[in-house]
């Protein structure tokens, strides 16, 4: 089983939709949780981090479940812009010095 | 600032060939990174310092050396290039006690 696991999609979604994204990890002992977001041929860059009571920034809200063991990523009113790769990455074995990524769920949004 | 930069942006390998990847930041961050993508992969820890004069193994470190020999500075060596190196090799960095991790653009290798 791979550490971090995500749905490949792709998630095809008209504009104005909402979509969610889930992430399962496997190792219990990992404390930090982030999304990043990779456009086609870019680096990934830093969508937010996920903290345990669950944050919100703008149309984007993540949230932790540590009972289960994954963290979500909510996309409210989709916007044809937020057609990228999305990434979930966990820190490892406890600590911060490694990141384990999953590999990505592709949004695309449709007019 | 610039952030984490990355040299050279492509490159041509010939199987044997030996080339290194120059990573920097100037975010005056401690640790530094280097991961390999592939497609369906996702991303892989080639190798990692968490300061300068320091490196450990990732989950993928076989056919390729690095060096820190500058804090702002994380060296990827590939001594003798094969096809099943051809990849993305994105560089990144975090400061210390922070997890989130930032990237340079990435190098897109390619080994014939």
């Amino acid at each position: 089983r791979k550490e971090v696991e995500q749905d490949p999609g792709p998630f095809n979604v008209p504009e104005g939709a909402t979509v969610a994204f889930n992430c399962t990890y496997s190792n219990s002992a990992s404390q930090s949780f982030f999304w990043y977001r990779q456009d086609c041929r870019k680096e990934p860059k830093l969508l937010m981090s996920v903290y345990s009571s669950g944050n919100e920034d703008g149309r984007f809200t993540a949230q932790l479940n540590r009972a289960s063991q994954y963290i979500s990523l909510l996309i409210r009113d989709s916007k044809l812009s937020d057609s990228a790769t999305y990434l979930c990455a966990v820190t490892s074995l406890g600590g911060y010095n490694k990141l384990i990524f999953g590999a990505g769920t592709r949004l695309a949004v449709h007019p | 600032n610039a952030g984490v930069t990355q040299t050279p942006k492509f490159r041509v390998l010939k199987t044997g060939q030996s080339m290194t990847l120059l990573c920097a930041q100037d975010m005056n961050h401690e640790y530094m990174y280097w991961y390999r993508q592939d497609p369906g992969m996702g991303l892989r820890l080639i190798h990692y310092s968490v300061g300068e004069g320091t490196t450990a193994k990732g989950e993928v470190p076989d056919g390729y050396n690095v060096s820190r020999l500058k804090k702002q500075n994380f060296l990827l060596g590939l001594e003798s290039a094969a096809p099943s190196q051809t990849s993305v090799y994105f560089c990144a960095s975090r400061q210390q006690g922070k997890g989130e991790q930032y990237f340079g653009p990435g190098t897109r290798l390619t080994v014939t």
